[in-house]
């Protein structure tokens, strides 16, 4: 069974405290993997796709990697605007267009 | 680019009536448009698939009868919530999915249900 799995479930940083955000995942051919980040009601804002083992992508304080098991979202120096909970998602190759989403990662950066 | 929007951003409604909600991908074509529901500090529960021009396709335990989709064109899907109670009350968020190497998907802002 497909599987995606976050952690952790919360995090508290403070500011200019970098940290790391765990993506497990089992699934049976990985098309494609990505993060969102989400506000507190608002829908999840499209932040990386990675696609291959050894790939990463970076935007501003954020740089995303994956392996054939797992995804880091790694937080440089973050800062308080960085607050937000974080979703990873997953879409296999035997489940079409879906995506499987893990549980979230609440960050919160303390000034 | 790949805008999502939703409206209404939130609604109130008596118990017993119906409510659409339509999505809208303002600037790329979304050939499949996802549904999902979120409750209170949890992840996205997705509720449907919807293809353009088809059926919708809906994830077991989900009432297709209760969630009507319709996905009428390639920038436009509704979800009307029909006979709504109480326990329909939550947070909606559709997605477009843009046809491209990776098939992202976008989202939409949301719509808080709150059924008196």
């Amino acid at each position: 069974e497909d599987q995606v799995t976050q952690s952790p479930e919360a995090l508290r940083l403070q500011e200019g405290e970098s940290s790391s955000l765990n993506c497990s995942y089992t699934v049976s051919g990985l098309r494609g993997l990505f993060w969102y980040r989400q506000d507190p009601g608002k829908g999840p804002e499209f932040l990386f796709t990675l696609y291959s083992a050894g790939e990463e992508k970076e935007k501003e304080r954020l740089k995303a990697t994956l392996t054939k098991k797992e995804s880091f979202l790694h937080i440089t120096a973050p800062k308080p605007e960085d607050s937000a909970t974080y979703l990873c998602a997953v879409q296999a190759s035997d489940t079409g267009n879906q995506f499987y989403f893990g549980t979230g990662t609440s960050l919160t950066v303390i000034p | 680019g790949a805008v999502v929007s939703q409206h209404p951003s939130w609604v109130i409604c008596k118990s017993g009536t119906s409510v659409k909600i339509e999505c809208r991908s303002l600037d790329f074509q979304a050939t499949t448009m996802f549904w999902y529901r979120q409750f209170p500090k949890q992840s996205l529960m997705l509720m449907a698939t919807s293809n353009e021009g088809s059926k919708a396709t809906y994830e077991q335990g989900v009432e297709k009868d209760k969630f009507l989709i319709n996905h009428a064109s390639l920038t436009l899907s509704t979800l009307t919530v029909t006979s709504a109670h109480p326990e329909d009350s939550s947070f909606y968020i559709c997605s477009g999915q843009r046809i491209s190497s990776y098939n992202e998907q976008f989202f939409g802002p949301g719509t808080r249900l709150t059924v008196l």
